[in-house]
């Protein structure tokens, strides 16, 4: 099993809905959990981390389940300026990345 | 935020030769670095963790006689491509870390290297 592992997509979601990502790790001991935002050429930019009780900021929803050893982001009422690659980042000694999954909002 | 500093942003190199890139974390002491190498249209993928005053950590795979790492100091941490070649063109990123295990990691802004 991979250490990190992401459906690459592409999503191509209508602007205005909602879409959600989900991601899987590996390593039961992981302790922090992040997801990331990369554009085009462009260096990942934190996106929001990961809590045990869920997090939410904006229009973006993040939570955690360790019984399934896996993260999840929410996006509603999507944006235009949404489209890019998420990342899900998983760090314990090491950050170690998901491949990515391809979000595409359609005007 | 933390502001992480990679230079040259790009690069074009001839074969057989060697390039240099350096990171630096420019308002806080990184204890961990990182460097990731993302080929087009690939995912990020980890070559190597290096920590300031030890060698570096290399992914399986990973030459670490052809990417020569050096992490002297708390802000600087070099990766060292020798030998260059056409194959090793790529995007490679740098991200440090305070240590912590539950800070974020902040990136530079990544180098292209071209290999003619």
């Amino acid at each position: 099993r991979k250490e990190v592992e992401q459906d690459p997509g592409p999503f191509n979601v209508p602007e205005g809905a909602t879409v959600a990502f989900n991601c899987t790790y590996s390593n039961s001991a992981s302790q922090s959990f992040f997801w990331y935002r990369q554009d085009c050429r462009k260096e990942p930019k934190l996106l929001m981390s990961v809590y045990s009780s869920g997090n939410e900021d904006g229009r973006f929803t993040a939570q955690l389940n360790r019984a399934s050893q896996y993260i999840s982001l929410l996006i509603r009422d999507s944006k235009l300026s949404d489209s890019a690659t998420y990342l899900c980042v998983v760090k314990d000694d090491k950050i170690i990345f998901g491949k990515g999954t391809r979000l595409h909002i359609l005007p | 935020g933390a502001v992480v500093s990679q230079h040259p942003s790009w690069v074009i190199c001839k074969s057989g030769t060697s390039v240099k890139i350096e990171c630096r974390s420019l308002d806080f002491q990184a204890t961990t670095m990182f460097w990731y190498r993302q080929f087009p249209k690939q995912s990020l993928m980890l070559m190597a963790t290096s920590n300031e005053g030890s060698k570096a950590t290399y992914e399986q795979g990973v030459e670490k006689d052809k990417f020569l790492i050096n992490h002297a100091s708390l802000t600087l941490s070099t990766l060292t491509v020798t030998s260059a070649h056409p194959e090793d063109s790529s995007f490679y990123i740098c991200s440090a870390s305070r240590g912590s295990m539950n800070t974020e990691a902040f990136f530079g802004q990544g180098t292209r290297l071209t290999v003619v």
